[in-house]
């Protein structure tokens, strides 16, 4: 199947610095990737649709000046938590939608775990 | 609107019993299916989809679903189950014709006992 890496999967930061996290897809190109954010034992909260070359769609509730995303190529998508707080702590998975004669689906990234201090 | 329930929070199952783990859908549209499975601290792992066809659909790790357009269900199963098996599990929903948007379910937690 398609792969997808994040980096980093960890990161730990003091509170009021901005963190960037990038997402690519590794064997395959993706016009198209998505930004998730996952509270423990939930389940995933979509936060924007991030399209190569365009601005990001982002969800209803979540601050684009906060949450910086560019994709700049049809392999890379970067989420910038900016003047980060704890309470942005959090698992954050990207996804890179895999374009099929049939349908799309989507392959995730290992996840990136964020620790505001 | 796209939506999917998962009415499971928890499901427990016996190494080697089958499993099953439950999953309806409703769309206005045709659905596509999918299951993720997801491990400790890990992202989603894609375990099959459906598309069109045949109703029983195989994917990865022997895992199968079924696709029951009367119930507008999507129940993801295994003949026998695997200590291994054990993780959180999601079924998503995405309507064509809607945009790319995929709607994914609670999860549910399969727990395999050995």
């Amino acid at each position: 199947g398609a792969v997808v890496s994040q980096h980093p999967s960890r990161v730990i930061c003091k509170s009021g610095t901005s963190v960037k996290i990038e997402c690519r897809s590794l064997d395959f190109q993706a016009t198209t990737m998505f930004w998730y954010r996952q509270f423990p034992k939930q389940s995933l909260m979509l936060m924007a649709t991030s399209n190569e070359g365009s601005k990001a769609t982002y969800e209803q509730g979540v601050e684009k000046d906060k949450f910086l995303i560019n994709h700049a190529s049809l392999t890379l998508s970067t989420l910038t938590v900016t003047s980060a707080h704890p309470e942005d702590s959090s698992f954050y998975i990207c996804s890179a939608l895999a374009r099929a004669a049939s349908t799309d689906t989507q392959y995730f990234g290992p996840g990136t775990r964020l620790t505001v201090l | 609107a796209q939506s999917v329930a998962q009415p499971e929070d928890q499901v427990n199952v016996a190494e080697g019993n089958p499993l099953t783990v439950k999953c309806t859908y409703s769309v206005s549209g045709n659905p596509y299916l999918f299951w993720y499975v997801q491990y400790p601290n890990r992202g989603l792992q894609f375990l099959l989809k459906y598309i069109t066809g045949d109703n029983l659909v195989k994917g990865s790790y022997g895992f199968e679903a079924e696709f029951n357009k009367s119930q507008t269900s999507f129940h993801l199963k295994k003949p026998s189950a695997l200590v291994s098996d054990s993780a959180l599990y999601f079924c998503a929903v995405r309507d064509y014709g809607y945009g790319q948007n995929f709607v994914f379910g609670p999860g549910t937690r399969l727990s395999v006992l050995p």
